[in-house]
């Protein structure tokens, strides 16, 4: 299992905002990066799988980057909409068959 | 869609008792997975479970917890014999590859007393 951490904590940002989250993780014995969304009283839902480095991903205003190497993933939201609001959570998996999710970012976008 | 249901969705049990909770993963995947969450903290690893049998668990997966898959359908996580710290939401997921994303269920809260 490998371990994570992610930051900032918490962030408040008005609609509009552009914003992004770190997740770090250790950069050996590295096999996938995960994100999920978790909105509150729902289960979390994957945005983003990542494997390789330098992966970019998209999903809407969404997207994500990995970097394997140094072992950071960047989470980026463009233009911030209050539905934005939620936990952003990131995990990495090694060689086992676990996810180690990190405590998270809790967003809270504003009209 | 496909979902991951889990039941019951709130238990309350006494102190010494033991718990069940069940859940339907998705009918093609392959690798199961149980996580709680503490309230106020992280959504913590249990167990994750391939091929009929545990494939890694944590050191939280103490001798009190188990998992079943007793009928090609459902997978369960009892509790033998609850404490007050295992008062937790209970997350079941599964995914069809391993690394795959994840689909969660909704969720089981279990309360302690």
């Amino acid at each position: 299992i490998l371990n994570v951490e992610q930051s900032p904590q918490s962030l408040h940002v008005q609609e509009g905002d552009s914003t992004n989250f770190t997740c770090s993780f250790p950069s050996s014995n590295f096999y996938a990066l995960h994100w999920y969304r978790w909105e509150t009283a729902k289960s979390p839902e994957a945005l983003f799988v990542m494997t390789l480095n330098g992966d970019e991903k998209k999903k809407g205003r969404i997207s994500a980057t990995l970097n394997t190497k140094e072992g950071y993933s960047y989470l980026y939201i463009k233009g911030s909409q209050p539905e934005d609001s939620a936990t952003y959570l990131c995990a990495p998996s090694g060689s086992g068959y676990a996810l180690n999710f990190g405590k998270g970012t809790s967003l809270l976008v504003t009209p | 869609e496909p979902e991951v249901t889990q039941t019951p969705s709130h238990q309350v049990t006494q102190m010494g008792q033991e718990v069940i909770l069940r859940c339907v993963p998705i009918s093609n995947h392959l690798y199961f997975y149980w996580y709680r969450q503490i309230l106020g903290q992280k959504v913590e690893f249990l167990v994750s479970f391939y091929n009929n049998e545990i494939s890694e668990k944590s050191e939280i997966f103490d001798d009190q917890f188990s998992v079943e898959r007793p009928d090609g359908s459902n997978f369960t996580l009892k509790i033998r014999s609850t404490k007050l710290e295992d008062s937790a939401m209970y997350f079941c997921a599964s995914t069809d590859r391993r690394s795959g994303e994840l689909f969660f269920g909704e969720g089981s809260r279990l309360t302690v007393l």
